[in-house]
């Protein structure tokens, strides 16, 4: 089983709102990772962790928080975005930080209006 | 240097027809070469995925043929169907390296 899982599909929020993006895997994977991907692009790296720990942020804003409370459990908290973070968010995991396949989830539609 | 460039933009190929899409990257130290399905609105599936040791894998009516001499790498589709029609990216990483870089896709779609 190579299921990602991701909450919610679609999230509409305002510029002022705070939301949260949840990911859930079970299949004991130690990296996990977060994406964002706009309309015909690839996905753009935002934070990668390993074995619970941040181990990369690609220069992302603060107004994106991520948090990873256990191996199996990623969240992105939202604040104060801006109209052009509306993007797919896609999360991603990995056996652990040195094997590269990554299995990615079916996304969250963001719209900021 | 960490760039990988993919090509065509966009294909259209009729069913039954042979589909393939290129990627060249530069830096020799990437060892894995994985190509990666997308449907609109969906996240990327892992199709089919490849290391220098070898200069082909197929699966299915997948290929994927390797070239290191010339840094390249290609996806070949064989008996394209129009369920396959949707974005191809290839990518590469490297053991540790904690990224893929993407190639910047390909828009397939397959004719009835």
């Amino acid at each position: 089983d190579t299921e990602v899982t991701q909450t919610p599909k679609h999230l509409v929020m305002g510029m002022t709102n705070k939301k949260s993006l949840k990911c859930e895997q079970h299949m004991g994977h130690r990296a996990m990772y977060w994406y964002k991907q706009k309309a015909k692009k690839p996905p753009e790296l935002m934070f990668v962790y390993s074995y619970e720990k941040l181990s990369i942020n690609e220069s992302v804003p603060s107004r994106f928080s991520p948090e990873c409370p256990n191996s199996s459990l990623l969240n992105l908290h939202l604040h104060a975005l801006q109209p052009e973070d509306s993007a797919l968010y896609l999360c991603a995991s990995s056996q652990d930080g040195l094997k590269e396949t990554q299995y990615f989830g079916p996304g969250t539609r963001l719209l900021v209006l | 240097q960490q760039q990988v460039k993919q090509s065509p933009q966009s294909l259209i190929v009729q069913k039954g027809g042979i589909s393939i899409i290129n990627c060249a990257y530069e830096n020799t130290a990437f060892d894995y070469f994985p190509w990666y399905q997308q449907f609109p609105g969906k996240g990327p599936a892992l199709l089919i995925a490849i290391r220098p040791d070898v200069s082909e894998k197929k699966e299915g009516r997948f290929t994927i043929s390797f070239n290191k001499s010339a840094k390249q790498f290609s996806l070949h589709i064989m008996d394209s169907q129009p369920g396959d029609s949707a974005t191809y990216f290839c990518a590469a990483s490297k053991r540790g390296f904690q990224k893929l870089v993407f190639g910047t896709g390909t828009r397939l779609l397959v004719s009835p």
